[in-house]
């Protein structure tokens, strides 16, 4: 079974300073997804970044951008200029495909300090 | 265009009792998928629809069930409640299962209170 670790249960970061937040995983697969999730006290999961297994280069989204290692089964989240608006739990998840859905680490509370 | 609507927002049962909860997905999608979001526990997969079937189901004892309708809304069904059932349950859809080239959307939540 596919494991997803996330080491922080909490980050703190200065407004407009950068941030990583870390995640490991472990698969027997090749050909897999991995995603960041944002849920912010409104509960909603809102996804912030996608990953596809097969793509060695790492995915950007704005000011969210990874770092991924498929050979370190690493998955971090880089978030540049951090806002308050960022403030939420972060989930680093897995997909091989469907049938059991995302697997999902356990989360890292991310603390915007003004 | 109408995101994933989950209801109802809260939902207080009694031990014993049995609670339904109702998703609707986003229009044009198939896949539906319900996790539990337990306190100190993360997001646990509990069931997956498509197509009107279910395809697959998590760890959880068959208490948990459900069904999804010919217009792929979908229904959990939490029979026989017990005080750890409290959770956060949410609902996922997506065109086709998840993972693949398509993302899952998720709806805002069901908080279920077992007291």
């Amino acid at each position: 079974a596919q494991t997803v670790t996330q080491s922080q249960p909490e980050m703190s970061v200065q407004e407009a300073e950068t941030v990583t937040l870390s995640c490991t995983y472990d698969t027997s697969e090749s050909d897999y997804y991995l995603f960041w999730y944002k849920q912010p006290p409104s509960r909603q999961m809102i996804l912030v970044i996608r990953q596809e297994a097969y793509k060695q280069q790492n995915a950007t989204e704005n000011r969210f951008s990874v770092n991924f290692q498929k050979a370190a089964k690493s998955f971090s989240l880089k978030i540049s200029d951090s806002q308050l608006g960022d403030a939420a739990m972060y989930f680093c998840a897995y997909s091989g495909g469907g049938a059991d859905g995302l697997t999902f680490g356990k989360g890292t509370h991310l603390i915007i300090q003004p | 265009e109408a995101g994933v609507t989950q209801s109802p927002t809260h939902l207080i049962k009694t031990r014993g009792q049995q609670a339904t909860l109702r998703c609707s997905p986003i229009s044009g999608h198939t896949s539906v998928y319900w996790y539990q979001q337990a306190l100190g526990l993360g997001l646990q997969f509990l069931l997956w629809y498509d197509e009107g079937e279910e395809r697959n189901r998590g760890n959880f004892p068959p208490r948990f069930s459900g069904r999804q309708f010919p217009n792929y809304s979908s229904e959990l069904n939490v029979n026989a409640l017990e005080l750890e059932d409290s959770a956060l349950y949410l609902c996922a859809s997506s065109f086709r299962a998840t993972g693949r080239d398509t993302e899952a959307f998720f709806g805002q939540g069901t908080r279920l209170t077992v007291v």
